[in-house]
């Protein structure tokens, strides 16, 4: 059963250009939402995160969108640099206001390319 | 954002041979901290919670007397594959987060060990 999913296992994308990489869930407990950027071989880096109170929360070049009647999610880019090549995981979690605090239920990643 | 370090990054066993992984929180104490696996080209996969001074919680599928996990103090948890085998062969990290703040739950993650057991 997954419940965090990332349909589109790539994107490609043009220097300068936006890139916005998606993510539905099911589980309507969920109540925090995050978006990592991982290398192979590396841990995952914290890039932003949205509470389910908020529908949009903005960092630099990367601003989520949280649209909780349609359980979706989405990460804006912009502009996309080479430096963003990797691959980006959505990431819930049920415990911000709960019991579950720290557990994160992960998507299967969207490999990310920006071109030159 | 918080660091959290994973020793070793890599490790080559033999198959019947326990290995050890440890996981320390650098800046801030952290009571939970969570143990996942990557296996090539999946996601990230929950294996237990990591409870500071009481036994760790496993998630289901997960054999506990195979992942020993031991969360000594507030800024170290340690994850023991017991017995290893080429199966168990994967990339293991941890998470941790700071103190809960409410509406947050922001982990940060270690940067991962590539355990492979021939």
């Amino acid at each position: 059963d997954q419940q965090v999913k990332q349909n589109s296992p790539s994107l490609s994308v043009q220097e300068g250009r936006i890139s916005i990489l998606n993510c539905d869930y099911t589980n309507s407990m969920f109540d925090y939402f995050l978006w990592y950027k991982k290398y192979p071989a590396e841990g995952p880096t914290f890039l932003i995160s949205i509470s389910s109170i908020k529908d949009k929360n903005e960092d630099g070049r990367f601003t989520v969108f949280l649209n909780k009647s349609a359980k979706h999610l989405s990460l804006h880019i912009v502009p996309s640099q080479p430096g963003d090549s990797a691959v980006y995981f959505c990431a819930a979690s049920a415990g911000a206001g709960g019991t579950s605090y720290g557990k994160l239920t992960f998507g299967q990643g969207t490999i990310l390319t920006v071109h030159p | 954002g918080a660091v959290v370090s994973q020793h070793p990054s890599r490790v080559i066993c033999k198959s019947g041979t326990s290995v050890k992984i440890e996981c320390r929180s650098l800046d801030f104490q952290a009571t939970t901290m969570f143990w996942y696996r990557q296996f090539p080209k999946q996601s990230l996969m929950l294996m237990a919670t990591s409870n500071e001074g009481s036994k760790a919680t496993y998630e289901q599928g997960v054999e506990k007397d195979k992942f020993l996990i031991n969360h000594a103090s507030l800024t170290l948890s340690t994850l023991t594959v017991t017995s290893a085998h080429p199966e168990d062969s994967s990339f293991y990290i941890c998470s941790a987060g700071p103190p809960r703040l409410a509406g947050s739950d922001t982990q940060y993650f270690g940067p991962g060990t590539r355990l492979t057991v021939l």
